[in-house]
């Protein structure tokens, strides 16, 4: 069954610090999908990035950037000079292509990292 | 409007109320998503749609009766709720019903049940 893990329930930082939030997998998949999400206050979750098993170059997108390690089942996400508006609860969620038998579109979360950037 | 929109945004009802959530999605979708969000827990995927046919019910107590009368709208219509039921309630939407397609999510609902 697959599953994802976010050690971190919640990090506070000083504005411009960087900040790094973790999240472990788990699957019998050899294809599978990786995805990052934002929750602000407000509640709509809010897509940042997805990542196919079969790619593990790392991306950066602005102050963004995911590390993608297969070796150790991570995909890692770093805030760089972090900024007050990035306070939200960050979500991992992986799915599977249904190679193992498993459903091909759930959806698995993480139970969240909760991002505090004080000024 | 653009993306998946939801209502009402808040929502407080009695237990013996009946209501309705309604999800609308404009990004020409084929698949829909319930999802329940509560508090220290992690999302729960409720009923999933492709092309308006149910594909999934992910043991869902029957007081939540969804409904998606075309591909574009989803609805959970609520009755005799407990209190426990008291979540965000978010719907998605995605191109197709696989793994590699990513769900786009709305604002959520916040029901609160007294």
């Amino acid at each position: 069954a697959q599953k994802v893990t976010q050690a971190q329930t919640e990090i506070s930082v000083v504005e411009k610090e960087d900040v790094t939030l973790d999240c472990v997998y788990e699957t019998r998949d050899t294809t599978y999908y990786l995805f990052w999400y934002k929750q602000p206050p407000s509640g709509e979750l809010v897509f940042l990035i997805r990542r196919n098993s079969f790619d593990e170059q790392n991306e950066i997108s602005g102050r963004y950037s995911w590390n993608f390690q297969k070796s150790t089942s991570s995909f890692n996400f770093t805030i760089t000079a972090s900024q007050v508006v990035d306070s939200a609860v960050y979500f991992c969620a992986l799915s599977e292509a249904g190679n193992s038998g498993g459903s091909n579109y759930k959806l698995t979360f993480g139970k969240g990292t909760l991002l505090t950037v004080n000024p | 409007e653009t993306g998946v929109t939801q209502t009402p945004r808040h929502l407080v009802m009695g237990m013996t109320n009946k209501k309705s959530l309604k999800c609308e999605q404009h990004l020409g979708h084929n698949a829909m998503y319930w999802y329940k969000q509560s508090a220290k827990k992690p999302l729960e995927l409720m009923f999933v749609y492709s092309l308006e046919e149910r594909v999934e019910n992910n043991s869902v107590p029957s007081r939540f009766s969804p409904e998606c009368p075309n591909s574009s709208h989803l609805f959970l219509h609520l009755h005799t709720l407990q209190p426990e039921d008291s979540a965000l309630y978010l719907c998605a939407s995605s191109q197709d019903l696989a793994g590699w397609e990513t769900q786009y999510f709305g604002p959520g609902t916040r029901l609160l049940v007294l």
